[in-house]
C-alpha cells in the first residue's frame, strides 16, 4: 500500500528565506510525482510534476527534485514571499494505476512573515 | 481558473435534501475524479471515470451517487447525507493513459445539517 507523508506539517518563516519541504512514499514504483498549492478554502493549483524518469524539476523560484529509490521528493522555494503563503501538498501515482489515480499527503502548511 | 470548473461553490443541506454537484472541464482529458477533503484528513479518492466509464470507487456510500453522462461532464448526486459528510469535495480531470498534470476545480464547500 502506498503511504505519503509530509513533514514538516507546518511551518513560518520570515520573507526572503529559503526554504525545503519534504515528501516520503513508501513504494518506489511511481509512476509520477505531482506538488500542488493550496490556498485557505480553496482547490488545488498544480506547481510541478515529475515524471519517474527525471531527477528535478524547475518553475521559477520553485524546484522540485525526485529521489525514487529513496523514496523522497523535496519542493524548495527560493526567496519566499508572503504570496507563497498557503499549503503546499504532494501527491503520488502509482505505476500499476491505469487510472491516474494521486495519494496525497496530508500537506505542509506554510506561513511566510513579512 | 484551472479549466476545470465546479458548481456550486458552497452547498448547505439538510440530511433529508437531494442535490447535486456538477464539475466541467474543457481541457480534452479523458479521466475524471471526485476527491473528499475533509479536516485533518489527506484528500481520498472517491470515484474514478476514465472514458465515461466508472472505474474506480473507494467503498463511498450509496448516498454519493456518480455520474458522467460525457467526457466532458461529471456529477456527484447526493441524498440522505450525514454531518460527518461535511467536507471539500473536489474535481479533477487528467489523461489516464499519459504522464499529465491533474488538474483540480475550486472545490465544492458542502455543510451537511
Amino acid at each position: 500500500k502506498q503511504e505519503v507523508t509530509q513533514i514538516p506539517a507546518a511551518l513560518s518563516v520570515p520573507e526572503g528565506e529559503n526554504l525545503v519541504l519534504n515528501c516520503s512514499f513508501t513504494d518506489s514504483a511511481i509512476y509520477n510525482l505531482q506538488w500542488f498549492r493550496q490556498d485557505p478554502g480553496k482547490g488545488l493549483t498544480s506547481l510541478l510534476l515529475i515524471q519517474s524518469s527525471q531527477r528535478e524539476q524547475t518553475s521559477g523560484r520553485l524546484n522540485a527534485s525526485l529521489d525514487k529509490s529513496s523514496g523522497r521528493s523535496t519542493l524548495y522555494i527560493a526567496a519566499s514571499q508572503p504570496g507563497d503563503s498557503a499549503t503546499y501538498l504532494c501527491a503520488v501515482r502509482r505505476t500499476s494505476s491505469n487510472t491516474g489515480k494521486l495519494i496525497f499527503g496530508q500537506g505542509t502548511t506554510l506561513q511566510v512573515k513579512p | 481558473e484551472t479549466g476545470v470548473t465546479q458548481t456550486p461553490r458552497h452547498l448547505v443541506m439538510g440530511m433529508t435534501n437531494k442535490k447535486s454537484l456538477k464539475c466541467e472541464q474543457h481541457l480534452g482529458h479523458n479521466a475524471m475524479y471526485w476527491y473528499k477533503q475533509s479536516a485533518k484528513k489527506p484528500l481520498e479518492l472517491m470515484f474514478v471515470y476514465s472514458l465515461e466509464e466508472r472505474v474506480e470507487n473507494n467503498s463511498v456510500p450509496s448516498r454519493f451517487s456518480p455520474e458522467c453522462p460525457n467526457s466532458s461532464h461529471l456529477f456527484l448526486h447526493l441524498h440522505t447525507l450525514q454531518p460527518e459528510d461535511s467536507a471539500l469535495y473536489l474535481c479533477a480531470s487528467s489523461q489516464y493513459d499519459r504522464v499529465t498534470e491533474a488538474f483540480f476545480g475550486q472545490g465544492t464547500r458542502l455543510t451537511v445539517v
